[in-house]
């Protein structure tokens, strides 16, 4: 099955400041690579995603690129606010497994003011 | 509008008591599904429905027992629970099994 593996567990940055998070998989059938915020006492939420036809995605100040190759994938978020911190989950899927989500373990990122 | 409610937001309950968490979505999603999260964990699949069927169970203890009354409304029935299946229980929903996967806010619960 799929394995997902993404660093670093923590990561602390000062307010401005630019953060990346990377995964790798396993699964050279994964297709679909989202990425998921969670802040504390809620549930994740999808702030964005990429599909394996795409090498790049942006959206504001969010992008995910994608290497299929290398099968890594990774977040970038730039000009980091406090209200960034959260944990961000990483995960991939394929419609060979029935999209069933395989997450990262998770990266707890911390944006000091 | 990608909003999953779930209710209640807290629970604690004894091992002998018979409770159920709700989850509902008004997206026109098709597709809906529970997670168990422990503390500083990712999400674990345990059960996937789609078109109101269970389509998967991810060989989770018969002490947890899902209902799809509609395509709207799914429920986790919770019997004989034991302490160490105290954690955050999370509701999702997705268009289609293949579409992307919108969380809701989580029923947190305590068994005591």
């Amino acid at each position: 099955g799929e394995n997902v593996e993404q660093h670093p567990s923590t990561l602390s940055v000062q307010e401005g400041d630019s953060a990346v998070i990377k995964c790798t998989y396993s699964d050279s059938a994964s297709n679909y690579f989202p990425w998921y915020k969670q802040e504390l006492g809620k549930g994740p939420q999808l702030i964005i995603d990429i599909r394996s036809n795409v090498g790049e995605k942006k959206d504001q100040r969010i992008a995910v690129t994608l290497n299929k190759t290398a099968k890594h994938f990774s977040l970038h978020i730039t000009e980091t606010q406090p209200e960034d911190s959260a944990v961000y989950f990483c995960a991939a899927t394929s419609k060979a497994a029935g999209n069933k989500l395989t997450f990262g373990g998770g990266t707890r990122v911390l944006v000091k003011p | 509008d990608t909003e999953v409610t779930q209710t209640p937001k807290h629970l604690v309950m004894g091992m002998t008591n018979k409770k159920s968490l709700k989850c509902e979505q008004h997206m026109g999603h098709r597709a809906m599904y529970w997670y168990k999260q422990k503390a500083k964990k990712p999400p674990e699949l345990m059960f996937v429905y789609s078109y109101e069927k269970l389509s998967i169970n991810e060989s989770v203890p018969s002490r947890f027992s899902p209902e799809c009354p509609n395509s709207s409304l799914l429920n986790l029935h919770l019997h004989a629970l034991q302490p160490e299946d105290s954690a955050l229980y999370l509701c999702a929903s997705s268009q289609g099994i293949y579409d992307t996967q919108y969380f809701g806010p989580g029923t947190r619960l305590t068994v005591l």
